[in-house]
């Protein structure tokens, strides 16, 4: 089945220690999205690709970045993680071109706590 | 006035009966429209999506769109305890034909 999947499902690393995050598809779509989420909060876009262009939100901070080094695979890099990361990290695709919005399709997320 | 609104509940209902969930969105200009299911701890599941004004059905959901007054529902028929979980409106985002802009969520509790 074709599908997004994001690794590690549990990630707990330390107050200031960087962590990388991965994403994969086999969907072969050309948008993918990072989104962070706390509890009881709505998703939040982080940023996203768009074939090989890279987008920022504007109020995402330098603290995280990101990376797409082919069609298939992208990762989210958080350099110095605070108390204030711990979140479920969702890592989402979607179909972009003409037309209305194509659904997004997420993985399973990645828990990140942080000691 | 937030872009993508929705009560976040909790609503309850007894098993078997019609859930009703209800969104209204900011932007006039808005063409697409989805529902995610979301279960505790869990990423979001697309249920639906729906473009045009009317109804669209599947299976024991149906998405109801009214462009005019800016509002998006989703009805589950025979709710099921299995239905309990946060539903997640989502509507293109301004000027994006791709990206979404999300709601908080409404908790839906189905009793047996």
């Amino acid at each position: 089945d074709a599908m997004v999947i994001q690794n590690p499902r549990y990630q707990v690393t330390q107050f200031g220690k960087p962590v990388t995050l991965s994403c994969s598809q086999t969907l072969n779509h050309n948008v993918m999205y990072w989104y962070q989420q706390k509890s009881s909060q709505a998703p939040k876009l982080l940023f996203h690709y768009y074939d090989k262009d890279f987008n920022n939100e504007a109020d995402t901070p330098d603290n995280f970045q990101s990376r797409r080094p082919n069609t298939s695979f992208c990762f989210l890099d958080i350099r110095s993680p605070g108390l204030g990361d711990a979140a479920m990290y969702l890592c989402a695709t979607s179909r972009g071109g003409q037309g209305p919005n194509q659904p997004q399709h997420f993985g399973d997320g990645t828990r990140l706590s942080i000691l | 006035q937030k872009e993508v609104e929705q009560n976040s509940g909790p609503l309850s209902v007894p098993e078997g009966a019609i859930a009703s969930l209800n969104c209204t969105y900011s932007d006039r200009g808005s063409q697409s429209f989805f529902w995610y299911r979301q279960y505790s701890g869990k990423s979001p599941e697309l249920i639906m999506f729906i473009y045009s004004n009317g109804d669209k059905e599947d299976g024991r959901f149906t998405a109801q769109l009214n462009k005019a007054s800016q509002y998006v529902s989703l009805l589950i028929r025979d709710s099921q305890p299995s239905d309990s979980a946060t539903y997640l409106c989502a509507v293109n985002a301004r000027g994006s034909n791709y990206k979404l802009t999300f709601g908080k969520g409404t908790l839906l509790t189905v009793n047996p």
